[in-house]
């Protein structure tokens, strides 16, 4: 059974620019979550996802923005990149809604320069 | 509210000694507790959950945790450290806060196991 496929692995983009990041969850998966993860601040829940719907969302400004499909993949979005923004952004799957019991993927690493 | 705190950034060991991750929790509600690994450029596995049933928890590669209510604690342990357990490890509490779980993850032990 194939994991949670993360794409890209690795990007650099500028201040300024936009990021979407994508997210395959293990087959029959119905929930994603997503989290930044960074030496200062650990690792923080973004928002997740279930069935299409955004279910929670964590404490991040209105730039990061999400969506999920009806195949259950997921993709997140970041405006307006700030350095600040530099990370290993993690997606993690589970088959109901989100219990902490997470599949995750190996991350797509974001540097802005 | 909950909140999880890893007692320690960093713990060495030689191998073959006993492993002790600490972690202690904060939760208004019955909480989920979890351990998760994360090797070097990789995302983070389960090691094991505790959710309410059997207090000594057991995990994969033979790590276990105790929960403890009286001293909202869920310590790491491993009798005997292999060079591969070197990692970072995340205590993660998740409870039924407003309908909704959302785990809040410990800032991480770095596990150094030295030969």
């Amino acid at each position: 059974k194939a994991g949670v496929t993360q794409t890209p692995r690795y990007l650099i983009k500028t201040r300024g620019q936009q990021v979407t990041l994508s997210c395959s969850p293990i087959s029959g998966h119905r929930s994603v979550s997503w989290y930044q993860q960074t030496p200062g601040q650990g690792l923080q829940f973004l928002f997740e996802y279930f069935s299409e719907t955004q279910r929670n969302k964590g404490n991040f400004p209105g730039r990061f923005s999400g969506r999920q499909f009806s195949n259950s993949r997921s993709e997140m979005n970041v405006s307006t990149l700030e350095l600040g923004d530099s990370a290993l952004y993690l997606c993690a799957s589970s088959f109901g809604q989100n219990t902490g019991e997470l599949f995750f993927g190996e991350g797509s690493r974001l540097t802005v320069l | 509210a909950q909140s999880v705190t890893q007692l320690d950034s960093h713990v060495s060991v030689s191998e073959g000694t006993p492993v002790l991750l600490r972690c202690n929790y904060s939760s208004s509600y019955s909480p989920s507790l979890f351990w998760y690994v994360q090797h070097p450029n990789k995302g983070l596995q389960l090691l094991l959950k505790y959710t309410s049933a059997a207090t000594l928890v057991k995990g994969i590669n033979g790590f276990e945790a105790e929960f403890k209510k009286s001293e909202t604690s869920f310590h790491l342990t491993k009798p005997s450290a292999h060079m591969s357990d070197a990692a970072e490890y995340f205590c993660v509490v998740s409870d039924r806060a407003g309908g909704s779980y959302i785990p809040t993850f410990g800032r991480g032990t770095s596990l150094i196991v030295h030969p």
